[in-house]
């Protein structure tokens, strides 16, 4: 069974500054889709980003973008110039080929002005 | 707004009352997804549906769930006698067929608290 792991519970970063968030995943599919999503408090998960597997270009949304490294199965997520908006949970996410979205326990952003 | 919504957004009940949550998905997407998430976690899948096709059930949607998507527009969430360990956000999401079927959109939740 497919599993995805953040390691880091919570993490602070200045505001203005770069941050990694880290995931790791363990499958044994060869095509697969990972995201991360982003949980505000107390409103919606909203998709950040996404990453095919078959692609070796690591996929850029404006500040954010991702660090895929699929034989090590890590997907790691960058945050420049960080801003207060983007504080909330982060969740990594794996979708599985019975197309199932397997969530991480997530990683709380808190931005620091 | 053409988002997928979700109603109520909250809601409080009695141990073993039952209740019934709705979701309507972003128009002509084919595939609704239902997901638990209790606090400190990530989502967890319950069960989805192809257009009224109710495909796949999690080990998690016990006998007491039941879910349906009758014209393969909005769906409901019922949970009968409902037990304090179903305090949860109840999540769902919707992907439109084909290319970029693998994203999934999600709503705010339904917050459920039992009593």
């Amino acid at each position: 069974a497919q599993t995805v792991t953040q390691s880091q519970p919570e993490m602070s970063v200045q505001e203005a500054e770069t941050v990694t968030l880290s995931c790791t995943y363990d499958t044994s599919e060869s095509d697969y889709y990972l995201f991360w999503y982003k949980q505000p408090p107390s409103r919606q998960m909203i998709l950040v980003i996404r990453q095919e597997a078959y692609k070796q270009q690591n996929a850029t949304e404006n500040r954010f973008s991702v660090n895929f490294q699929k034989a090590a199965k890590s997907f790691s997520l960058k945050i420049s110039d960080s801003q207060l908006g983007d504080a909330a949970m982060y969740f990594c996410a794996y979708r599985s080929y019975d197309d199932k979205i397997i969530f991480g326990k997530g990683t709380r952003l808190h931005i620091l002005p | 707004d053409t988002g997928v919504s979700q109603d109520p957004r909250h809601k409080i009940t009695k141990r073993g009352q039952n209740v019934t949550f709705r979701c309507d998905p972003i128009s002509e997407h084919n595939r609704l997804y239902w997901y638990r998430q209790t606090l400190g976690q990530g989502p967890e899948f319950l069960t989805y549906f192809q257009n009224e096709a109710q495909l796949e059930k999690s080990r998690l949607l016990s006998d007491r769930f039941s879910a349906e998507r009758p014209k393969g527009s909005f769906s409901t969430l019922e949970i009968q006698r409902t037990e304090q360990g179903d305090s949860a956000m109840y999540l769902c999401a919707s992907s439109p067929p084909l290319a970029g079927g693998e994203t999934q959109y999600f709503g705010p939740g339904t917050r459920l608290l039992v009593l």
